[in-house]
């Protein structure tokens, strides 16, 4: 759900449990996509991509949905572990120029309880 | 191993101080970005640079300076008139900005985390 001021939104579950992370993204012109991972004090982690050309794109255990009518982008990971825990973000490429600049929504915390 | 080397991992500015945070890359990438992450915010624009010698102004330059001199290297400025530069600072690479290439992938450092004192 959503969160204000300097909470992000949080999603707790059980080890094992699948996971439903969302994200809303702003520009309708924006073609590609990608999920990120952040663990505390550390850089984010390329998981996975999308192209807006597609509707759906698997990893290992996780797959990530497009949904361009309503500008609507989910992770799922399969079978939740607890080093699944930390942030994640998904970014948006928009194209100013030619150039493509990614820009990233605040994030979710993936809480995963053992 | 290719990557991005973010140094110092940790640094402390009094007042009034100009500081240096350093970036360098040994993927090849030529586009080089620089983000602020503060608590339960997203990662915000400060500037980039898609070749050596141009760089351009993100969402939040004011109070910020930088540099690409060389393709490895993009140098962060955080100078006095950053007014609240306490932050986790996070440098970022890509292969390019040509449309025409599949692969966009963004290679993140790990960081410095700047504190005011």
């Amino acid at each position: 759900g959503e969160s204000v001021g300097l909470h992000l939104p949080t999603l707790s579950v059980q080890e094992g449990d699948n996971s439903i992370i969302n994200c809303a993204y702003s520009n309708s012109a924006s073609d590609y996509f990608i999920w990120y991972k952040q663990e505390s004090g550390k850089g984010p982690q390329f998981i996975i991509d999308i192209r807006s050309n597609m509707d759906k794109r698997q990893g290992q255990r996780v797959t990530v949905l497009l949904n361009k009518t309503v500008k609507h982008l989910s992770l799922q990971i399969a079978a939740t572990q607890p080093g699944d825990s930390a942030v994640y973000f998904c970014a948006e490429n928009i194209a100013p120029g030619g150039s493509y600049i990614p820009t990233f929504g605040r994030g979710t915390s993936l809480i995963v309880h053992p | 191993d290719g990557g991005i080397t973010q140094s110092p991992k940790y640094l402390f500015r009094k007042e009034g101080q100009n500081v240096t945070l350093s970036c360098e890359q040994n993927l090849n990438h030529d586009a080089m970005y620089w983000y602020r992450q503060d608590p339960g915010q997203g990662l915000r624009l400060i500037y980039y640079s898609q070749i050596v010698n141009d760089f351009q102004k993100g969402d939040i330059a004011e109070g910020y300076s930088v540099s690409r001199e060389k393709k490895e290297s993009f140098p962060l400025t955080v100078t006095s008139a950053q007014k609240n530069p306490t932050a986790f600072y996070l440098c970022a690479s890509s292969i390019d900005s040509v449309r025409a290439l599949a692969n966009y992938g963004y290679t993140f450092g790990s960081g410095t985390r700047l504190t005011v004192v």
